[in-house]
């Protein structure tokens, strides 16, 4: 049970938008720590995505953006590729466990 | 290149130890913020522990007392010791780096290893 709730999956066909959430709270994102995005390919390490929030690192192309919003986040992906299909972790930090923390993760499936 | 390399994974049994390192070339682990974070077959990420630039170390609950992190500066690496491994404890490890693009404590991390497997079972 993550702190920081994500729906299970989302999926969209080629070209379409896809969004996903990430819930927090009061100990979290709500207190204003910034949230940063993962992509996780099958059978890979984690991939820094979105960076505090909005940014992109170098390399990460501009169909992919962050947005935040009170104690809730969103990841959004325009132009949906079938590259694309992957899992995606959103993370902040927790003042009440002293800890970064992630989400359950969701799966995005092209369909 | 920056790049970090886990080692050390296996098969151990439940009450056993286990030391698995993390070498990174490119920077120097003793300057940043270093964290081992897991993921349970089938499961999601988790934060398992952390070392500051300064020595500090913090450790989820789920290892506080067991698992141990430590660096080995001129080797430029990073460890995990594990003790009183448990069944739960089965995961992949991961070792990663904070961005310096992003702020504390709400860091994100830039660079991850490949990963190291732990098995723990009889």
């Amino acid at each position: 049970q993550s702190v920081l709730t994500q729906p299970p999956s989302v999926s969209g066909a080629p070209g379409q938008r896809v969004t996903i959430s990430c819930t927090g709270s009061s100990s979290n994102i709500g207190a204003g720590y910034a949230v940063h995005w993962y992509q996780q390919l099958p059978g890979t390490a984690p991939k820094l995505l979105i960076y505090v929030n909005t940014n992109r690192p170098s390399g990460v192309p501009d169909r992919f953006s962050g947005s935040k919003s009170g104690t809730s986040a969103s990841l959004a992906i325009t132009g949906l590729q079938a590259e694309d299909e992957a899992d995606y972790y959103c993370q902040s930090y927790d003042s009440s466990l002293s800890a970064s923390v992630f989400g359950i993760g969701t799966k995005v499936t092209v369909l | 290149e920056v790049q970090l390399v886990e080692s050390g994974g296996g098969l151990v049994q439940p009450g056993g130890s286990l030391r698995i390192s993390c070498a990174a070339s490119g920077f120097t682990v003793s300057n940043t913020y270093m964290s081992w974070v897991r993921q349970a077959p089938g499961k999601g990420l988790e934060w398992v522990s952390v070392i500051y630039s300064g020595g500090n170390t913090y450790y989820a609950d789920s290892v506080k007392g067991r698992f141990t992190i430590s660096r080995h500066n001129s080797k430029n690496t990073l460890y995990l010791q594990m003790n009183s491994l448990r069944a739960d404890d089965t995961a992949v490890y991961y070792c990663a780096r904070r961005s310096p693009s992003s702020g504390w404590p709400d860091v994100a991390f830039d660079i991850w290893g490949q990963g190291t497997m732990v098995a723990v079972s009889s």
